[in-house]
């Protein structure tokens, strides 16, 4: 099995729609949660973290349920800039793995 | 965020020569690099973990005499691919954890990398 499991899509949505991801992770131990954005033959950038109470940044909220070991991110009123993949990492020890991102195309 | 810098940022090479890309962490002390490669429209593929002063683990499937890693130092490690081939053209990405930031990882700019 692997270590994280994400939908890779793609996604269209459009624009001013709300879409979800979510990405499931196998080992309970794990101890950081994070959302990166990739944009074509880009590096990853560092969206946002994930707590366990749950996060905001403007149109984005991230949340984390230890239970079911899965993260999400939900997008609110997308944005044609908001075109990218987004990648899920989970932090388990000093090793990070990385989802296979989700490819999302924001329509006019 | 961290910085981190990566040199050279697009390189063509003949078959059967070496190249060296660097990672620099510019802001912050790197005891933890890892080096990813990425083909296009795929998923990053970690090829190696690095921590200063100790010898790369490298992730199965990925040959460590093929591809060299140096982190000599908390701010620099170095990846050689060497007597590269045309499959080994690719993006290829560093990023770095430490200190403070050790529970995040911040990428470099990534090299791309097309062998001839």
């Amino acid at each position: 099995r692997k270590e994280v499991e994400q939908d890779p899509g793609p996604f269209n949505v459009p624009e001013g729609a709300t879409v979800a991801f979510n990405c499931t992770y196998s080992n309970s131990a794990s101890q950081s949660f994070f959302w990166y954005r990739q944009d074509c033959r880009k590096e990853p950038k560092l969206l946002m973290s994930v707590y366990s109470s749950g996060n905001e940044d403007g149109r984005f909220t991230a949340q984390l349920n230890r239970a079911s070991q899965y993260i999400s991110l939900l997008i609110r009123d997308s944005k044609l800039s908001d075109s990218a993949t987004y990648l899920c990492v989970v932090n388990t020890g000093n090793q990070f793995y990385f989802g296979t991102g989700t490819s999302l195309t924001v329509i006019p | 965020g961290a910085v981190v810098s990566q040199h050279p940022s697009w390189v063509i090479c003949k078959s059967g020569t070496s190249v060296k890309i660097e990672c620099r962490s510019l802001d912050f002390q790197a005891t933890t690099m890892f080096w990813y490669r990425q083909f296009p429209k795929q998923s990053l593929m970690l090829m190696a973990t690095s921590n200063e002063g100790s010898k790369a683990t490298y992730e199965q499937g990925v040959e460590k005499d093929k591809f060299l890693i140096n982190h000599a130092s908390l701010t620099l490690s170095t990846l050689t691919v060497t007597s590269a081939h045309p499959e080994d053209s690719s993006f290829y990405i560093c990023s770095a954890s430490g200190g403070q930031l050790s529970y995040e990882q911040y990428f470099g700019p990534g090299t791309r990398l097309t062998v001839t």
